[in-house]
């Protein structure tokens, strides 16, 4: 069965530290890939997502991340945290054969200020 | 409509009682998934709607966790028997199915299950 691996389940960055959130997923056809959040006491929402083309996709609020389809990976990075960026992000996979999709663990982000 | 509706937004309930949580996918979204988040959890998969197919159940907890989709629109999610272990919040998704190329979840804001 198709999974995904978020290797970090809580994370804590000062301000203006680098961010690197890993996820790995299992399935090795054709896959969608997204990176989810949810801030305090919202809903979770699109961050980014990869379909085809470039591996490096760029999203909302300086958000990127890169498909390695070697790896197996998409992790989801940001030059320099922001307080507001405190939030739980999770990763997702979408398998165009089963079309359905799979949701990570999650990953917890504090940033103090 | 606009966005994938859930009710109630809140339900609190006594310990042995039956629930019934509701969603409302974006119009044309064939895909639907309900998901359990528990407090400081991740998102726990129970259950996927995809068209007319039989439905994927592997991720429901117990036979007292039920769904069924009517018209391939609204679900509605059944608690029979609720414990204090049930207690939270109840997520549903949905999407454009295989044959589309945005396969993006759109998610409700959740229905926040109290069991007392």
């Amino acid at each position: 069965a198709q999974s995904v691996s978020q290797h970090n389940h809580h994370v804590i960055l000062s301000e203006a530290a680098s961010l690197e959130l890993g996820c790995n997923y299992s399935y090795g056809g054709t896959v969608n890939l997204f990176w989810y959040v949810q801030y305090p006491g919202q809903h979770l929402q699109l961050l980014l997502k990869y379909f085809s083309g470039d591996p490096l996709v760029k999203g909302i609020k300086g958000f990127e991340a890169e498909f390695i389809k070697s790896k197996f990976s998409f992790n989801l990075r940001k030059p320099s945290v922001q307080w507001s960026d405190t939030a739980e992000y999770f990763c997702a996979v979408y398998n165009t054969n089963a079309g359905k999709s799979t949701f990570g663990d999650g990953t917890t982000l504090t940033v103090k200020p | 409509g606009a966005g994938v509706s859930q009710s109630p937004s809140n339900k609190v309930t006594e310990k042995g009682k039956d629930v019934e949580l509701r969603c409302d996918p974006i119009s044309g979204h064939t895909a639907l998934y309900w998901y359990r988040q528990s407090l400081g959890q991740g998102l726990e998969f129970l259950i996927y709607f995809q068209g007319n197919s039989a439905p994927d159940k592997s991720g429901l907890p117990s036979d007292r966790f039920s769904a069924e989709r009517t018209g391939g629109s609204v679900s509605t999610l059944t608690i029979q028997r609720t414990q204090q272990e049930d207690s939270a919040v109840y997520l549903c998704a949905s999407s454009f199915g295989t044959a589309r190329v945005n396969t993006e979840a759109f998610f409700g804001q959740g229905t926040r299950l109290t069991v007392v």
